[in-house]
């Protein structure tokens, strides 16, 4: 079965620019399995940032972008607050209607 | 676009069914844009896609749960429905309810509801 990889932790400093990626464990991510991104709080419900590898969703403050590196789809968070630690998971489409989220990236900005 | 999700009770004994539905606003249920999924998330754990259903009533599943996993839609009621059987404590999570398209991802989530499997 296909896995979904994501660092499971990450840090940056208020101000800077962090990078999360989310890769398979076979194979390379392109547009074509419209990679997406959610991020969450604990006790809340996940929010959607980007969809389609790099659309951002409604109200999503453009420091949150989208793309793809190498074989790997990323989110990319430049000038970094406070309010930005989260857990973030990325989701795949296989196709098929099929769905696979990543393991989920927690996020500090210490 | 998601009302509310309703469920039977938040705990469920262990090897019964867990059952719960969610409730879309009227007329979208239909489009031929969305799936209308469901997503849980143990206690202190990542997110799990469980599956989806098309209002035509095309379903698709977790490899994992789809031995255990029914979803059904009734788009008179605008609702869509999921039945996990044989339920252990490994089941315990928060469900959402959710609308996802493959050019989207999930747009749209419902607000949550945890459920318990215990004896």
């Amino acid at each position: 079965q296909t896995v979904v990889t994501q660092e499971p932790s990450f840090s940056v400093s208020p101000g800077g620019t962090v990078t999360l990626t989310c890769g398979l464990s076979s194979g390379s991510v392109s547009i074509n399995y419209y990679p997406s991104w959610y991020q969450q709080t604990p006790g809340q419900t996940p929010r959607t940032l980007i969809y389609s590898t790099n659309a951002r969703s409604s109200g999503v403050p453009d420091r949150f972008s989208g793309s793809i590196l190498g074989n790997k789809a990323a989110l990319t968070i430049t000038g970094a607050q406070a309010d930005d630690e989260s857990d973030y998971y990325c989701v795949l489409y296989m196709g098929g209607g099929i769905w696979v989220f990543g393991g989920g990236t927690k996020l500090t900005v210490l | 676009q998601l009302q509310r999700q309703e469920s039977g009770p938040g705990l469920v004994k262990p090897s019964e069914t867990l059952s719960l539905t969610c409730t879309v606003s009227s007329g979208s249920i239909s489009s031929s844009t969305y799936y209308w999924g469901w997503i849980r998330q143990p206690p202190g754990k990542g997110l799990e896609w469980i599956g989806s259903i098309y209002y035509t009533g095309s379903t698709y599943y977790n490899p994992s749960l789809r031995s255990r996993v029914t979803i059904s839609v009734d788009t008179s009621k605008h609702q869509f429905s999921l039945k996990l059987s044989s339920v252990t404590a490994a089941d315990t999570a928060v469900y959402y309810c959710a609308r996802q398209a493959y050019k989207y991802g999930v747009d749209v989530w419902g607000q949550g509801t945890t459920v318990t499997v215990s004896s």
